[in-house]
This record gives C-alpha cells, sequence and structure tokens, in this order.
C-alpha cells in the first residue's frame, strides 16, 4: 500500500514567491494535517482538514492557506515567501479527525527559499 | 504553557545499552504524549503512545514512564541497536477545539557499537 505521498520532493523558491505544496492520503484517510520542520527544531502544526474542512489552524500568518479536496488530497499554499519560510514541510494522515489517531507522515518537500 | 521541553539534544549510547530520552510539559490539559521517531530524509513515525491514566507503557525494546504530578514523561530504549540511530521527538496534545500535536526540539540518538 502506498504511505502518504508528497510533492515535489524539493523546491527552490525566491523571497516573494507563491508556492504550492502537495499531498496525498493514504487510500481511507480522510483527515490531513500540514506541519513545518525548520531544521533542528520539531514539526510546527500549520493546519488540520477533515472532510474537506478545516478543523485546526496553528500560529502561522495568513499568507499560509490550505485546502481539502474531494478525494481527500490537499495542497499547502504560501504566498509571499520569507526567508524563514525555508523547511521541510510535512503532511500527514489518519483515519479520522482526532489526533489519537496513529498520524502517518510523507517524507516531505524541502523549501529552500534564497 | 503549549511548549513540550525535550532532553538531552544529542545521546550516544554503546549497543546494548539503555538510551533514555525526557521530555516535560506544562499545559495539564494535555491527555496524549506520543514519541515519534525519524530516519534521515523520512517524516516522524509513530513509536509509542501514553495517556496519563497509566504510569508506563512498554511496547518491545521501548517504554515510555510518564509521571503526571511532576508532568514529566521519558521513553527507554532498552538493549539499543544500531539500526535505533534517529532522531526522536516527544509530543502532546489535548481537546484544545484542535487536534494538533505540539512536539519537542527533538534528541539525536547515535548507537556506537
Amino acid at each position: 500500500d502506498a504511505g502518504v505521498t508528497q510533492s515535489p520532493t524539493h523546491l527552490i523558491k525566491t523571497r516573494g514567491q507563491h508556492v504550492t505544496l502537495r499531498c496525498s492520503p493514504i487510500s481511507g484517510h480522510k483527515s490531513v494535517s500540514w506541519y513545518q520542520q525548520v531544521l533542528g527544531q520539531g514539526p510546527q502544526f500549520i493546519f488540520q482538514y477533515y472532510e474537506k474542512e478545516e478543523r485546526g489552524r496553528g500560529n502561522f500568518p495568513d499568507r499560509f492557506s490550505a485546502r481539502q479536496f474531494p478525494n481527500y488530497s490537499s495542497e499547502l499554499n504560501v504566498n509571499a515567501l520569507l526567508l524563514g519560510d525555508s523547511a521541510l514541510y510535512l503532511c500527514a494522515s489518519s483515519i479520522g479527525q482526532g489526533v489519537r489517531e496513529k498520524l502517518f507522515f510523507g517524507s516531505g518537500t524541502q523549501l529552500s527559499v534564497l | 504553557q503549549q511548549q513540550v521541553k525535550q532532553s538531552p539534544q544529542s545521546l550516544i549510547v554503546q549497543k546494548g545499552g539503555i538510551s533514555i530520552i525526557n521530555c516535560a510539559y506544562e499545559n495539564t490539559a494535555f491527555d496524549y504524549f506520543p514519541w515519534y521517531q525519524q530516519f534521515p530524509g523520512k517524516g516522524p513515525a509513530l513509536l509509542i503512545a501514553i495517556r496519563p491514566d497509566v504510569s508506563e507503557k512498554k511496547e518491545g525494546r521501548f517504554t515510555i514512564s510518564f509521571n503526571k504530578s511532576a508532568k514529566q514523561f521519558s521513553l527507554h530504549i532498552m538493549d539499543s541497536q544500531p539500526g535505533d540511530s534517529a532522531t526522536y521527538f516527544c509530543a502532546a496534545s489535548g481537546s484544545f477545539g484542535n487536534e494538533k500535536l505540539t512536539f519537542g526540539t527533538g534528541t539525536r540518538l547515535t548507537i556506537i557499537p
């Protein structure tokens, strides 16, 4: 069975640009969460979507947005990129919306902002 | 109050030894405490998790010890093996309206022969 897949795996952008990251959850999983992992730190929660609705938002500026599609895949969008947005962006899926459900993480998208 | 503090930042243990990683939290509303293992180039993978109604949970060589009064919990890896070399993250969550995980800063564990 395929795990959580994220694309692209690596991305280089310049300040001020916009980026879209994509995530396909494990088949049958209806919840997708996004986390930002800065080098040397633990992942930080950005968003959770369940059944195409936003169920949680972390402490990130409005430049960050996301959505979930009818097939439960998800996109994370970041506008007006800053150098500090350079990080590994992780997508995680679970069957239900509660975090006590086992979260399965993808390998992430490494974003570098120059 | 949402922080989870993790120590040590890095740890070197001899093969066959016991690896111990500690975490502490402030928010008493946290009620779920998982540990994640992350290898380079991969996302974190759930290792073991505990709820505060028990003081210890064991799965194979991995044990979580939980001290509710001290607001601390720890991961013990018995008979540590080179394949256990990875970064370990503790995390916590509670019912705050969104079911997010708050992660610690991570411990880079190296098992030497």
